[in-house]
């Protein structure tokens, strides 16, 4: 059964922490997004990579935040210094590259900054 | 930009009480429509993708239908396990930017058995 792996679920850590989130891709998925959801705002697009590539990352914080592909197994969301508003429950999806991407999500990481 | 509204925010249904969810969105060059589900404390569930106008899926209890202009979730005589919040969203433009998903905020369905 095929799935986005997220890790960790949940995480509680204190203001100015740094914070990284892991998301292992379904096999054969080149196309990798990375979503943020909370009550008010819904879900935003921070970034998405295409063959681990960055193709837009217009949503993030960029004083804060950072993602990468080392590898295609692996996609990371990094905050640093994180910050109580940052709280929010992150996403990863993947999908397949084509003409109409359809993304499959994970279980998210409920982050919490105190 | 994308934009995607949907209504109502908060749907109650009695069991076996047909009813639709609205999606209206504003996107240049509409590349798919896509529907999920999501349970709480769950990511969202992928349901269905509508490409064109006219165009119409089927699941179970579930009927999703587009237009130029917006999107119906239909469901059909709905049982308690229906309840979860559905999310509407659109992927349009052109280039390697076009390929994310704008959503909307969702609409809580509640079946009361």
């Amino acid at each position: 059964d095929a799935r986005v792996t997220q890790t960790p679920r949940h995480k509680v850590t204190e203001m100015g922490q740094e914070v990284t989130m892991r998301c292992q891709p379904i096999l054969g998925h080149n196309t990798v997004f990375w979503y943020r959801q909370t009550m008010m705002q819904g879900l935003e697009l921070l970034a998405y990579f295409r063959n681990r590539a960055p193709l837009d990352d217009s949503g993030m914080p960029k004083d804060r935040f950072s993602a990468e592909m080392p590898d295609a197994t692996l996609a990371t969301l990094k905050i640093q210094p994180s910050e109580p508003r940052d709280s929010a429950v992150y996403f990863c999806a993947s999908g397949p590259w084509g003409r109409n991407t359809e993304a499959f999500f994970g279980q998210g990481t409920r982050l919490t900054v105190v | 930009e994308d934009q995607v509204t949907q209504s109502p925010e908060a749907l109650r249904l009695q069991e076996g009480e047909s009813s639709s969810l609205n999606c209206s969105y504003t996107v240049s060059g509409l590349r798919g429509l896509f529907w999920y589900r999501q349970d709480p404390g769950k990511g969202p569930e992928f349901l269905f993708t509508l490409y064109s106008a006219g165009e119409e899926k089927e699941k179970e209890r579930l009927k999703a239908t587009l237009t130029k202009k917006e999107s119906f979730l239909h469901i059909t005589a709905p049982k308690p396990e229906d309840s979860a919040t559905y999310l509407c969203a659109v992927q349009g433009g052109s280039g390697a930017g076009s390929y994310q998903l704008t959503f909307g905020k969702g609409t809580k369905l509640s079946v009361i058995p």
